[in-house]
């Protein structure tokens, strides 16, 4: 089955500067790459996601690139704010199977200090 | 996105005992997923949702442990039987958008503690 590996675990970053978070998958036939935040207290919210025929997307001061041929996909948030604060997934799937089955990685502990 | 709701919010239940998580969308959708999520880890599925059909449980995973309903396309309960401490987790139901069927939105989640 799938393996989906993230790092780091915990990422500390000054407010304003950026902050990149690095997933890789096993599976070659995984074609969807969700990323989800989760505030404490939450349920973890999708906050970008790219399919694998396309290399990067981009939502305002977040950003995502994959990379299929090495199998990694990276989220890059920029100018940092204290509400980015939280927990990051990514994850990945193969789509477009209606009982699409999202295999998570273990996360991220981002913290934007002040 | 589709508007999920979970009930009850947290619980604080006795070794032993049963409890019944709710899940509730304001919008038809073939399938839900639920998902537990231990502290500070990440997210497993433990079963698929089909309504009008037995839920499909992943590896790990048995029915009689957590039993799944589905009686309608807007709503399902999970149930954790004969629970024990290692049971304490954030349970989460999600559910596919109706446009893009590989997105998933998740519910607000219930904390249970197992005393």
């Amino acid at each position: 089955g799938e393996n989906v590996e993230q790092h780091p675990s915990t990422l500390s970053v000054q407010e304003g500067d950026s902050a990149v978070i690095k997933c890789t998958y096993s599976d070659s036939a995984s074609n969807y790459f969700p990323w989800y935040k989760q505030e404490l207290g939450k349920g973890p919210q999708l906050i970008i996601d790219i399919r694998s025929n396309v290399g990067e997307k981009k939502d305002q001061r977040i950003a995502v690139t994959l990379n299929k041929t090495a199998k990694h996909f990276s989220l890059h948030i920029t100018e940092t704010q204290p509400e980015d604060s939280a927990v990051y997934f990514c994850a990945a799937s193969k789509r477009p199977n209606a009982g699409n089955m999202l295999t998570f990685g273990g996360g991220t502990r981002l913290m934007v200090k002040p | 996105s589709a508007v999920i709701s979970q009930k009850p919010s947290r619980d604080i239940c006795q070794r032993g005992t049963s409890l019944t998580i709710q899940c509730q969308v304001d919008s038809q959708v073939t399938m839900m997923f639920w998902y537990r999520q231990q502290p500070g880890q990440s997210l497993t599925l433990i079963a698929t949702a089909n309504q009008g059909s037995e839920a499909t449980y992943e590896s790990g995973f048995v029915i009689d442990k957590f039993p799944i309903s589905r009686p309608n396309l807007t709503f399902s309960t999970l149930t954790v039987s004969n629970m024990s401490p290692e049971d304490s987790s954030i349970y989460l139901c999600s559910v596919p958008t109706s446009g893009r069927r590989d997105t998933q939105y998740f519910g607000p989640g219930t904390r249970l503690t197992v005393l």
